[in-house]
């Protein structure tokens, strides 16, 4: 069975420093893998995604997310954090009809001014 | 213009209860999704569903019924509701691996 893991629960950066979140997938074939963010009370949006192709991919907001397969891994950054992108991010891992898309448990990020 | 939406935003409601919680996409998309997201943000699959199929997570007890009137439309009914029920319920509709998600619905059971 698939799965997402997202090694941490919380993280705090400052603005204007980079970021990495960190997301490790266990998947069967070849994944379709995203990442979500979540502002407080508010909907998921789409930050990026990787079906196939160049493994280095590019999003919204800045963001970007690498795909090692030898890893596992679809890890976010993010050269210079804004005290907008407090919120929490998902990572998550579908196929292509999306009866199995997973989430992981999510990172909260905060941003100290 | 909204893609997929969701009413109420807001439900509080006494256990034993039934209540529905309404879902419209306008993306022509084939396959729909409930989610609940827990107190601790954790985010599960409650069901699928295309105009053929619908797969239920084992998990979810058969209180929770996903109800299709038409493509567009996914609804979820809950009978007896239960204080564990409270959380909040993201829709979502699908394209090609790529789900879209609804505002979400906070329900507060009391």
């Amino acid at each position: 069975a698939q799965s997402v893991t997202q090694p941490d629960i919380h993280i705090t950066v400052s603005e204007g420093a980079s970021l990495e979140l960190r997301c490790n997938y266990s998947y069967g074939a070849t994944p379709y893998l995203f990442w979500y963010v979540q502002s407080p009370g508010q909907g998921l949006q789409l930050l990026l995604k990787y079906f196939s192709g160049d493994t280095l991919v590019q999003g919204i907001k800045g963001f970007e997310a690498e795909f090692k397969r030898s890893q596992s891994s679809f890890n976010l950054r993010k050269p210079s954090v804004h005290w907008s992108d407090a919120a929490e991010y998902f990572c998550a891992v579908g196929a292509l009809y999306g009866q199995n898309f997973v989430f992981g448990p999510g990172t909260r990020l905060s941003v100290l001014p | 213009d909204t893609a997929v939406s969701q009413t109420p935003k807001y439900l509080v409601t006494q256990m034993g209860n039934d209540k529905s919680i309404k879902c419209e996409q306008n993306l022509g998309h084939d396959t729909m999704y409930w989610y609940k997201q827990d107190s601790k943000k954790f985010l599960k699959i409650m069901f699928s569903y295309n105009n053929k199929e619908l797969i239920i997570n084992e998990t979810v007890p058969n209180r929770f019924s996903p109800k299709s009137p038409d493509k567009a439309h996914l609804n979820l009914h809950i009978n007896s509701l239960e204080l564990g029920d409270s959380a909040v319920y993201f829709c979502a509709s699908s394209h090609q691996g790529e789900q879209y998600f609804g505002p979400g619905t906070r329900l507060t059971v009391t």
